[in-house]
């Protein structure tokens, strides 16, 4: 069965102060990795998706990166406004074009000023 | 439009009532999900619908009964739920293929 591990379940860190956090994963074959963003009492709100090793992609502060068994998300020089849940998941293949989202336990970030 | 609307955002049931979330997206996707979210955990999965017609079911109990009139709509059903039951609620969309999904705002459900 596909799994799905983040660390660190907390994250505090000051105004300016980079840091990564980690999603590794186990799937028979991966078809795509997922970051999402999650504010309190929202939806989910998509930032990347990787599908190869050696991928990435960057948008504003954040750097997703791939490898075969693990994924990163790199904040540079966080703010406040990127205080939120970040969660990763792994598409699993279910039949034909079906297929589901399997969320890691995410991580909660906190950004203080 | 590249939004999924749910509604209600807020909803009170006791646990004889009968009430429904609605879902609707106009991006053209074909496969629609609900997923239920307690505090602090992950999304769980609950049903998938691809084309129109329910493809998976993760064992989900029958007081929840899942329902896609057409290619934008996504209703949920809730029938003699238990206060366990409340969380939040959410709807995602996805085109057909290994894409990623589009989230609603979800409804918070609180059963008493």
């Amino acid at each position: 069965e596909d799994q799905v591990t983040q660390s660190p379940e907390a994250l505090r860190l000051q105004e300016g102060e980079s840091s990564s956090l980690n999603c590794s994963y186990t799937v028979s074959g991966l078809r795509g990795l997922f970051w999402y963003r999650q504010d309190p009492g929202k939806g989910p709100e998509f930032l990347f998706t990787l599908y190869s090793a050696g991928e990435e992609k960057e948008k504003e502060r954040l750097k997703a990166t791939l490898t075969k068994k693990e994924s990163f998300l790199h904040i540079t020089a966080p703010k406040p406004e990127d205080s939120a849940t970040y969660l990763c998941a792994v598409q699993e293949a279910y039949g034909g074009a079906t297929n589901k989202l399997i969320f890691g336990t995410g991580t909660l970030l906190a950004v203080q000023p | 439009d590249t939004e999924v609307t749910q509604t209600p955002k807020h909803l009170v049931m006791g646990m004889t009532n009968k009430k429904s979330l609605k879902c609707e997206q106009h991006m053209g996707h074909r496969a629609m999900y609900w997923y239920k979210q307690k505090a602090k955990k992950p999304p769980e999965l609950m049903f998938v619908y691809s084309y129109e017609k329910l493809s998976i079911n993760e064992s989900v109990p029958s007081r929840f009964s899942p329902e896609c009139p057409n290619s934008s709509l996504l209703n949920l059903h809730l029938h003699a739920l238990q206060p366990e039951d409340s969380a939040l609620y959410l709807c995602a969309s996805s085109a057909q293929g290994f894409y990623g999904y589009t989230f609603g705002s979800g409804t918070r459900l609180t059963v008493v």
